[in-house]
């Protein structure tokens, strides 16, 4: 997955709970985009986000959810106050500054809400 | 207009068999159509990608059909091998404007020994 690192792999909360999602891009990208997906389910685009700044949050929920990529470090995926509809696997994925081009996928979060 | 619309959801396919999964998408605009392999508990990689400039594109074993005009793109893979057990995703964006990837629901794809 050309090097796109995304902790924790699992990730466990109680409901009310929060829950944090890293997600190192590939070195020189500055592109990120989140994606949930639910079991035997696709990939639902999540947000697109380029350093410092939120491009497209289209696909967030509402409340409770909220996504950043500062100038030094990863991009982080925060969710507050976490309900069992959130267990899902989170998927980060990335690419260059060149707008055409190959998305490369970390190996995802996986988030149990219990 | 954003939908990506992917079929059949599973599919089983003996070794030395043809995968066929279609994908059908609505926006006109859409013009960059990857596939990603996903394998269980990993993350989607890239497979194979087609722009509307050509019907067809072959790569090994794969090749991705494309119909413009019917707004419709497949994935086809000749001689399917067991270690090609896994869920393919079709996506569309507008690509030079580095909008967000759709993707399809996804198809399993189990290949029998």
């Amino acid at each position: 997955n050309a090097g796109v690192m995304q902790n924790p792999r699992h990730l466990v909360r109680r409901r009310g709970q929060e829950a944090r999602l890293r997600c190192s891009p590939v070195k020189g990208h500055s592109h990120v985009y989140w994606y949930r997906q639910l079991p035997e389910e696709g990939l639902k685009f999540m947000v697109y986000l380029q350093k410092e700044n939120i491009i497209d949050e289209s696909g967030m929920p509402k409340e409770r959810f909220s996504a950043e990529f500062p100038k030094e470090g990863p991009s982080i995926l925060r969710i507050q106050q976490v309900v069992r509809g959130d267990s899902a696997a989170y998927f980060c994925a990335t690419r260059g500054t060149k707008l055409s081009g190959e998305l490369f996928f970390g190996e995802g979060s996986r988030l149990t809400v219990l | 207009q954003q939908q990506v619309k992917q079929s059949p959801q599973s599919l089983i396919v003996q070794k030395g068999g043809i995968s066929i999964i279609n994908c059908a998408y609505e926006n006109t605009a859409f013009d960059y159509f990857p596939w990603y392999q996903q394998f269980p508990g990993k993350g989607p990689a890239l497979l194979i990608a087609i722009r509307p400039d050509v019907s067809e594109k072959k790569e090994g074993r794969f090749t991705i059909s494309f119909n413009k005009s019917a707004k419709q793109f497949s994935l086809h893979i000749m001689d399917s091998q067991p270690g090609d057990s896994a869920t393919y995703f079709c996506a569309a964006n507008e690509e030079t404007s580095g909008s967000r990837l759709t993707f399809g629901e996804g198809t399993q794809l189990t290949v029998n020994p």
